[in-house]
Parts: structure tokens; sequence; C-alpha cells
């Protein structure tokens, strides 16, 4: 597609229940960045990738939060036992390589766990 | 920890006007410096960047002012019109770093 894409744009998780937030970014796109944004803030970064391979995953909250591109172009972002802490938008980012160029968002996934 | 903030969570101005958003940022490292704006249920859209061997840069209608020795960035916006409403972040990273986002300002634009 033209832009990045995440699915789903809205979910709702109970507490406890496992998410798997999809991004799709700019084809050709080699670098690949997950953030986190709670309301009111700016984004907080969560984890980057360089075609598959996952060069930071230092912004991660905690084991539970999980991110793989294994064929270097979709990404999922797993978060195990939600918890209402967890509830945010998860934006996904693209760029043609690397942390310097600019850099395309999607329009994120809203979680709400209750 | 060090990070990037804005001076203004809000900013009101009339349409036509010149607007002037402003951030001041921490980590003397950081070499590379963004502005985006992001608008209700949508992620951040790119404005403009600047490198730190410059110290300003235009865009259609924006102007990107870097002050290495206070550490100051601003984004200034020209002829502000009722779609420029929106929250304004400024970013920063230093080479092999994830960018660092500050808290945003908010931009209304009235008619």
């Amino acid at each position: 597609g033209a832009g990045v894409s995440q699915s789903p744009r809205y979910k709702v998780a109970k507490r406890g229940q496992d998410v798997a937030l999809r991004c799709d970014p700019i084809s050709g796109h080699v670098s690949l960045f997950w953030y986190q944004q709670a309301l009111g803030q700016g984004p907080e970064f969560l984890t980057y990738f360089q075609n598959e391979a996952q060069l930071d995953k230092s912004g991660l909250p905690s084991d539970r939060f999980f991110a793989e591109r294994p064929e270097g172009s979709v990404s999922t972002l797993k978060i195990q036992r939600t918890q209402q802490e967890d509830s945010a938008v998860y934006l996904c980012a693209s760029t043609i390589r690397g942390d310097r160029a600019e850099a395309f968002f999607g329009q994120g996934t809203r979680l709400t766990v209750v | 920890g060090e990070s990037v903030g804005l001076h203004l969570p809000t900013l009101s101005v009339q349409e036509g006007d010149n607007s002037i958003i402003n951030c001041a940022y921490s980590n003397s490292a950081s070499d590379y410096f963004i502005w985006y704006k992001q608008e209700s249920g949508k992620g951040p859209q790119f404005i403009i960047d600047i490198r730190s061997n410059m110290d300003k840069r235009q865009g259609q209608r924006v102007t990107v002012l870097l002050n290495k020795t206070v550490k100051h960035l601003s984004l200034q916006i020209a002829a502000t019109q009722p779609g420029d409403s929106a929250v304004y972040f400024c970013a920063e990273n230093q080479a092999g770093t994830a960018l660092i986002f500050g808290k945003g300002t908010t931009l209304s634009v009235s008619s």
C-alpha cells in the first residue's frame, strides 16, 4: 500500500488476555519501529528492526511484550497477559533505512484493557 | 533521564497569524531533530527535520530553528490555517538510537 498500515485500529482486551498487533510497513522500507503512546503523551520507543533483525528492544516494558518481523516486512507486536497499564496507542513507523530517514507512521492501534 | 520537552502544552492563534512552537532538549549528544504533527486519531506526520550542523531549515510555510548553545529547537508556521490545528512533537536522537519524543504542544487555530 501507499502508507504504513496497522490492524486492528481498535482492540479491547480483557485483563490477562493475549493480543497481537500487526504492522504492514511501506513496501521496500528496511527499518521498522514500534512506539507506545499513552494518552496526552509523546510516543515512546519500544523496539526497532532492520529487515528481520531486531536491533534494539530496549524499550519493551516487560517480558510480556514480544515483537517479530520474520520475513523483513510485516511485523507483529504481541502482548501477553495484558494489564490495564498496557492501554495505549501502539504506533508503527517505517523508514527506507535506518534511524535518520524520514519515518512514516501508521494510524496506530488503540488498545484498551478492561 | 534526558528527554526532549516542549515549553507550552497549548498554543492558541488566529488564522493568518504566525505560530512559534518551542522545544528544549537536554541531550547535548543529539544531532538530529524532527518535528511531527499529529492530528486526532492519526499517527505522527513528518513536517521537517534538521541536523546539528545547521541552525535553520525552511520548508513550505514552516521553518525550524536550532540553537545548540541553549539546546533549543523551534518550529515556525507562517500564515497559520485551521488545518494546522494538531499536536506538535519535537523529537531527537543520536545515530543508532531511537527517536525520543517530547510531550507535545496542542496548536489551536481559530478563524
